[in-house]
């Protein structure tokens, strides 16, 4: 069965620009989540999705932002960059809204 | 309220020997507490995880020790060895009724030295 997939792997954008991840879950999961790791910060939650319906959000400001597709996949999206929001960004999938989630390696993202 | 407080920050352990690593948290209406293996460049893997109506729960040489009362929690690895060099997260789950929605400590860096 295949991991979680997250593309692109690693992004350089300039501040003010806006990027989109994306995430396909494992085959049969319906929920994805989302979390930012910087040095500084550790391991933060940004939003969680499950059957195409936010049901979690973050302390994230409105720049962040998500969805997800019929068939689970989800993609994020950060507009007007900022310095600070250079960091691995983690997708996770569960079969639900529940226990053991599954990470992806993630997009390193750099805003120069 | 949310916080979970981690320690050490980073460990070295002999091989063969046995890491600890501490939690603790504050908010009583988390009910989901997993540890999570990271790896450079890889995303965090789950080793284990808890429920706070168990006290303990081992898989292999890993074990989670759990004390409600003081709201803490505890890693302990067995016969460490050197891949198990990693980093470790503690976390915390369970509130707005989802365990997919973590808080996680700062992490812990260790390093099995032969």
């Amino acid at each position: 069965k295949a991991g979680v997939t997250q593309t692109p792997r690693y992004l350089i954008k300039t501040r003010g620009q806006q990027v989109t991840l994306s995430c396909s879950p494992i085959s049969g999961h319906r929920s994805v989540s989302w979390y930012q790791q910087t040095p500084g910060q550790g391991l933060q939650f940004l939003f969680e999705y499950f059957s195409e319906t936010q049901r979690n959000k973050g302390n994230f400001p409105g720049r962040f932002s998500g969805r997800q597709f019929s068939n689970s996949r989800s993609e994020m999206n950060v507009s007007t960059l900022e310095l600070g929001d250079s960091a691995l960004y983690l997708c996770a999938s569960s079969f639900t809204t529940g226990e053991k989630l599954f990470f992806g390696s993630g997009t390193q993202l750099s805003v120069l | 309220q949310q916080q979970v407080k981690q320690s050490p920050q980073s460990l070295i352990v002999q091989k063969g020997g046995i890491s600890i690593i501490n939690c603790a948290y504050e908010n009583t209406a988390f009910d989901y507490f997993p540890w999570y293996q990271q790896f450079p460049g890889k995303g965090p893997a789950l080793l284990i995880a808890i429920r706070p109506d168990v006290s303990e729960k081992k898989e292999g040489r890993f074990t989670i020790s759990f004390n409600k009362s003081a709201k803490q929690f505890s890693l302990h690895i067995m016969d460490s060895q050197p891949g198990d060099s990693a980093t470790y997260f503690c976390a915390a789950g369970g509130l707005s009724g989802t365990a997919s929605k973590l808080t996680f400590g700062t992490g812990t860096r260790l390093q099995v030295t032969l």
